[in-house]
């Protein structure tokens, strides 16, 4: 069974860094795309970004929104995808999810809250 | 980047009966060496992440029921409920995935007249 488990959301300041983490089990990590796409509080979905799989050269695309703050990264040999933000701002506040999948996604963690807020 | 539109925001439809989402794109999705659409549909109900639905504009994912189906091509897109069941009270999400940044439609809340 496919899992994708986040972690490392929380209530943060303006201006500070947080990482998050996706913990992938059942399936082969390496050959799949990760993303994250996230949702503000009562509003619609938000694709965030994704990477390659290193099969496909490990690339990594942005949203305009996050391009330059953001990191994805990703570790094959522990299946797990990483967001790394910077710079947050309020307007970052948001559920993230992790995704399987570099066009559609077809599986979606549970997702972590991420607050920014003074 | 590519706006994506859905039509209407919302829909009351009784249990049994037909509904109809309807997503436009403001750039053809349709690639056409291959001469696929991409896009796709989510559904998510609430306090629950994204499922999704359709991908490639019509191919229904595993385990969905063959009451989902996805038409369309080019712009113009539609998720069709042949009969609704309650199950299936969700707010549906349109996605394009032809040109990065990957964006999304505003949803469409389905409930239950």
């Amino acid at each position: 069974e496919v899992q994708l488990v986040e972690s490392g959301g929380g209530l943060i300041q303006p201006g500070r860094s947080l990482r998050l983490s996706c913990a992938a089990s059942g399936f082969t990590f390496g050959d799949h795309a990760m993303g994250w796409v996230r949702q503000a509080p009562g509003k619609g979905l938000e694709w965030v970004c994704f990477i390659r799989s290193k099969g496909y050269g490990g690339t990594t695309e942005y949203a305009p929104s996050v391009k330059g703050r953001f990191t994805i990264s990703r570790d094959d040999s522990k299946s797990i995808a990483y967001l790394q933000m910077n710079s947050l701002k309020t307007e970052d506040t948001a559920v993230y999810y992790c995704t399987r999948g570099g066009g559609y996604s077809d599986y979606w963690g549970q997702g972590t809250l991420v607050t920014v807020s003074s | 980047d590519i706006v994506m539109t859905q039509s209407p925001d919302s829909l009351a439809v009784s249990l049994g009966e037909r509904a109809t989402i309807n997503c436009k794109s403001s750039h053809s999705v349709l690639y056409n060496s291959n001469r696929k659409n991409y896009l796709a549909w989510y559904q998510q109900k609430p306090g629950q992440p994204p499922k999704l639905v359709i991908y490639w504009a019509s191919t229904r994912e595993s385990g969905v029921p063959d009451r989902f189906s996805g038409s369309g091509s080019g712009t113009d897109f539609t998720l069709t409920i042949s009969s609704l069941q309650a199950e299936d009270v969700a707010v549906y999400y349109c996605q394009q995935y032809y040109d990065s940044p990957w964006t999304f439609g505003q949803g469409t809340k389905v409930e239950i007249k």
